[in-house]
């Protein structure tokens, strides 16, 4: 069964509001957690790397007041896109791991975000 | 060029045939991953590896750190197995910050 869930996995919002996505890891503490974002036929792109306690590692050119990410428990991350508009429609995907240094991935089903 | 290469980048088979999906990289890695990604868009991990071979079911993974190549083999592949297979690979000292490949979409058809 799953080990990490994602919810929602739909999600419509109109233009201005902000979306909160969850990422729980279900059996298994994640001091790690990834966000990714990928864009229509386009592979994914890692956002962010978010560190349990501790504020989140954003990538190059991902703006952290637009795509807040709050991982406040070892199994609970939350990725909040603030203000949103059509250009942050994309589909949003997590991924923990456990804490042993070669433990795989485990990803959630992501969620499919349209702002309309 | 990019950085994870993989292809073929589409490949169409008849159910039962002998699947390989291929990924070389040009860096220095400490892991390989394989994930299979539906429709839908979930992404499941088939198999994380940093040498020799792995096998789950009817898929294999083989990587050869020395050539930098990974290959991806459904033995009697089924229409199921059709969806997106991604090669991602983990640079050395990255803290899992992967290197993705675009992906190969399989059709198995019946």
């Amino acid at each position: 069964g799953a080990v990490v869930s994602q919810h929602p996995s739909r999600v419509i919002c109109k233009s201005g509001t902000s979306v909160k996505i969850e990422c729980r890891s279900l059996d298994f503490q994640a001091t790690t957690m990834f966000w990714y974002r990928q864009f229509p036929k386009q592979s994914l792109m890692l956002m962010a790397t978010s560190n349990e306690g501790s504020k989140a590692t954003y990538e190059q050119g991902v703006e952290k007041d637009k795509f807040l990410i709050n991982h406040a428990s070892l199994t609970l991350s939350t990725l909040t896109v603030t203000s949103a508009h059509p250009e942050d429609s994309s589909f949003y995907i997590c991924s923990a791991k456990r804490t042993a240094s070669n433990s795989p991935l485990h990803f959630g089903n992501g969620t499919r975000l349209t702002v309309t | 060029k990019n950085e994870v290469e993989q292809s073929p980048q589409n490949l169409t088979a008849q159910e039962g045939e002998f699947i390989t999906i291929n990924c070389s990289y040009s860096v220095g890695i400490s892991a390989l991953h394989w994930l299979q990604q539906h429709p839908g868009g979930g992404i499941v991990s088939l198999f994380m590896l940093s040498s020799g071979k792995k096998k789950h079911g009817r898929l294999i993974a083989t990587i050869n750190i020395q050539e930098k190549h990974s290959s991806l083999h459904i033995t009697a592949s089924h229409p199921r197995d059709s969806a997106v297979y991604i090669c991602a690979v983990q640079p050395m000292d990255s803290n899992y910050q992967l290197i993705w490949g675009a992906g190969t979409k399989l059709i198995i058809k019946p």
